[in-house]
């Protein structure tokens, strides 16, 4: 059971630039997955998750941290097993490791975050 | 600035039993249940404590949660050198409709 994130880069503030999750050992469609980012010497911040597509009422919905409202899109790719992050307008305070993780507990207790990817750096910077 | 306050640092020596606190408001902490995270630097973190007690398996029963009013605490207890790490604290916020973190504790082991 893991997650492999790719696509960190280094990008120009304004700029766009997609990560991606790759799972294995388990199937994202079934799962909440979320996206947790840390910027340099800083602490954990969630920016956004998208809904197991099992989930009774809210099958495959998004939701985002303010800070990334309207500029980040989280997806997957069912056939791929696979989660992305599209971050546009990107800017300097976007700098950070990105986290891919897996979700466990949403709609009962506090979301806990019982796997997560090696992360992945994005520098925005000019 | 977190909404949920952790010191922000922590130390012991080999042996001995650390508590890191963590708290918050009746929106997160006061309804809803904490989790805890560790992160040894350059790593990811790594699920430590869910629903303020439970542990995943592999995590030791030398590391306990607790949770009461609007605080929780994390306990470590035969402090190893391995233990040092930064910790977390996490809980939902029912009026930011996020899940929180908090600042953070780094923990020294002397």
């Amino acid at each position: 059971v893991q997650l492999v994130e790719s696509g960190g880069d280094s990008i120009q503030p304004g700029g766009s630039l997609r990560l991606s999750c790759a799972a294995s050992g388990f199937t994202v469609r079934n799962n909440y997955m979320s996206w947790v980012r840390q910027a340099p010497g800083k602490g954990l911040q969630w920016v956004a998750v998208i809904y197991t597509g099992d989930d009774r009422y809210y099958a495959d919905a998004t939701y985002y941290a303010d800070s990334v409202k309207g500029r980040f899109t989280i997806s997957r790719d069912n056939f791929r097993n696979t989660v992305f992050l599209q971050m546009n307008s990107l800017r300097v305070e976007d700098t950070a490791v990105y986290y891919c993780t897996r979700e466990q507990g949403r709609q009962v207790v506090t979301p806990y975050f019982d796997i997560w990817g090696q992360g992945a750096l994005v520098t925005v910077s000019s | 600035q977190s909404v949920l306050t952790q010191p922000s640092s922590a130390s012991g020596t080999p042996g001995q039993r650390v508590t890191i606190s963590c708290s918050g408001s009746s929106s997160n902490i006061g309804t809803n249940t904490v989790n805890w995270y560790q992160q040894v630097p350059g790593t990811a973190p790594k699920l430590l404590i869910y629903r303020n007690n439970q542990r995943p398996s592999g995590v030791p029963d030398r590391i306990s949660g607790s949770q009461s009013g609007t605080s929780a605490s994390l306990a470590i207890s035969g402090l190893q050198s391995g233990d040092e790490a930064d910790y977390y604290c996490a809980a939902w916020d029912g009026s930011l409709n996020f899940v929180l973190f908090g600042g953070g504790t780094k923990l020294t082991v002397l």
